[in-house]
């Protein structure tokens, strides 16, 4: 069975803290791995990843892939109250186009 | 352009009535697929579609049916609701040209007393 799972499920940090988000994949086929944010309504897309060890970064934000080890990492540093919401990772399989999402990590930033 | 709209944005229902939730996006993208999301368990795939007139089940697809009979509208239809559809429902959509990377429309809360 296809499996995402993402720790912590709920972080609570003061803001200016750096945080790292865990996401642990098991999936048949596997294609790349995405990141979402989600505030009050739909998930917004951060970053998609399909190599192994190459970051990609937004502003604060940065993420990798490790492929060998099957997990990926969302990294957000200088942490703001914005930055509050439920990041989701999800694991696209090859051929079907469809996403297996984990259950979510809640990130509150303190002021 | 619209993106991925979804009506209605809220909908109460009693047990065993049937429902239509609307999905249309004007972008032009091949894919949609329907998701619900539950406190605690991510958004879980219901059924989806890769094209007009194709579509497939998803992780969670009983007690919804869904059709495609245009590249624009996915609707997902609820036959005999239960409580256990209690959620929030969300469509998607993908440009094939940006593989699995999807674009969300602004969700439904369903309840079903």
């Amino acid at each position: 069975e296809d499996k995402v799972v993402q720790s912590p499920l709920s972080l609570v940090v003061h803001e200016g803290d750096t945080v790292t988000l865990n996401c642990s994949y098991e999936v048949t086929n596997f294609r790349s791995l995405l990141w979402y944010k989600q505030e009050k309504k739909a998930p917004t897309f951060l970053f998609m990843l399909t190599s192994s060890g190459i970051e990609k970064k937004s502003g604060r934000l940065s993420s990798i892939l490790d492929k060998k080890e099957l997990f990926s990492i969302l990294n957000i540093t200088a942490t703001q109250t914005g930055d509050s919401a439920v990041y989701l990772c999800a694991a696209a399989l090859q051929g079907a186009q469809k996403l297996v999402f984990g259950q979510g990590t809640r990130l509150t930033i303190n002021p | 352009n619209a993106g991925v709209t979804q009506t209605p944005k809220f909908q109460v229902l009693k047990t065993g009535q049937s429902m239509t939730l609307q999905c249309a996006q004007d972008m032009n993208h091949e894919y949609m697929s329907w998701y619900r999301q539950d406190p605690g368990m991510g958004l879980r795939l219901i059924h989806y579609s890769v094209g007009a007139g194709i579509t497939d089940q998803g992780e969670v697809p009983n007690g919804y049916n869904v059709s495609r009979s245009t590249t624009e509208d996915f609707p997902l239809r609820l036959l005999s609701a239960a409580p256990s559809q209690t959620s929030v429902y969300f469509c998607a959509s993908t440009p094939t040209s940006s593989y699995n990377e999807q674009f969300f429309g602004p969700g439904t809360r369903l309840t079903v007393l």
